[in-house]
């Protein structure tokens, strides 16, 4: 069965700090997968994407992703968290059989000043 | 020049009523989408339609019913709205109906049912 799991519900940063959101997925091939961004009130951004090729993806915002077959995971990372940059973080994953998109559970960020 | 737009924005109303939210997407896309996000944030995926033609429809409720007048819209009905059918309802369009492309997102609109 296809799945995405991301194991934390909460985390809180310092503002400066770097930032590593996990992602975990269930499919048996490769899968397309996604990082989305949702701000208080708003609706969901695309920040990154990840298809094939490099493994190391770049986002917008100045976050990046990293693909780890071995592991099954597709962690957001940014070197130096802004106080904007709170938000709530989706990872997803395409899966070719069902045509549509699954959504992990979702990561609330805080950002401390 | 917004990509994907919903309105209403916020909907309030009482049990039994119906109502209809509106979506319209300009980025030329083929393929529109309706999500439900609950009260702790999971987002599920409803219905898509393709061209004007339902491609996904989920396990939801026969009062929901999507329509897509043309390509660029995609409007959801709700009849004899219920308790639990306050959420948000997200629209979304992509490229292509394979979604491999990532979605475009509203702004979403929050319903309340009292």
């Amino acid at each position: 069965a296809q799945s995405v799991t991301q194991p934390d519900i909460h985390i809180t940063v310092s503002e400066g700090a770097s930032l590593e959101l996990r992602c975990n997925y269930s499919y048996g091939a490769t899968p397309y997968l996604f990082w989305y961004v949702q701000s208080p009130g708003q609706g969901l951004q695309l920040l990154l994407k990840y298809f094939s090729g490099d493994t190391l993806v770049q986002g917008i915002k100045g976050f990046e992703a990293e693909f780890k077959r071995s592991q099954s995971s597709f962690n957001l990372k940014k070197p130096s968290v802004h106080w904007s940059d709170a938000a709530e973080y989706f990872c997803a994953l395409y899966g070719g059989a069902t045509n549509k998109l699954i959504f992990g559970t979702g990561t609330l960020l805080a950002v401390q000043p | 020049d917004t990509a994907v737009s919903q309105t209403p924005k916020y909907l309030v109303t009482q049990m039994g009523n119906d109502k209809s939210i509106k979506c319209e997407q300009n980025l030329g896309h083929d393929t529109m989408y309706w999500y439900k996000q609950d009260s702790k944030k999971f987002l599920k995926i409803m219905f898509s339609y393709n061209n004007k033609e339902l491609i996904i429809n989920e396990t939801v409720p026969n009062r929901f019913s999507p329509k897509s007048p043309d390509k660029a819209h995609l409007n959801l009905h709700i009849n004899s709205l219920e308790l639990g059918d306050s959420a948000v309802y997200f629209c979304a369009s992509s490229p292509n109906p394979l979604g491999a492309s990532g979605e475009y997102f509203g702004p979403g609109t929050r319903l309340t049912v009292t």
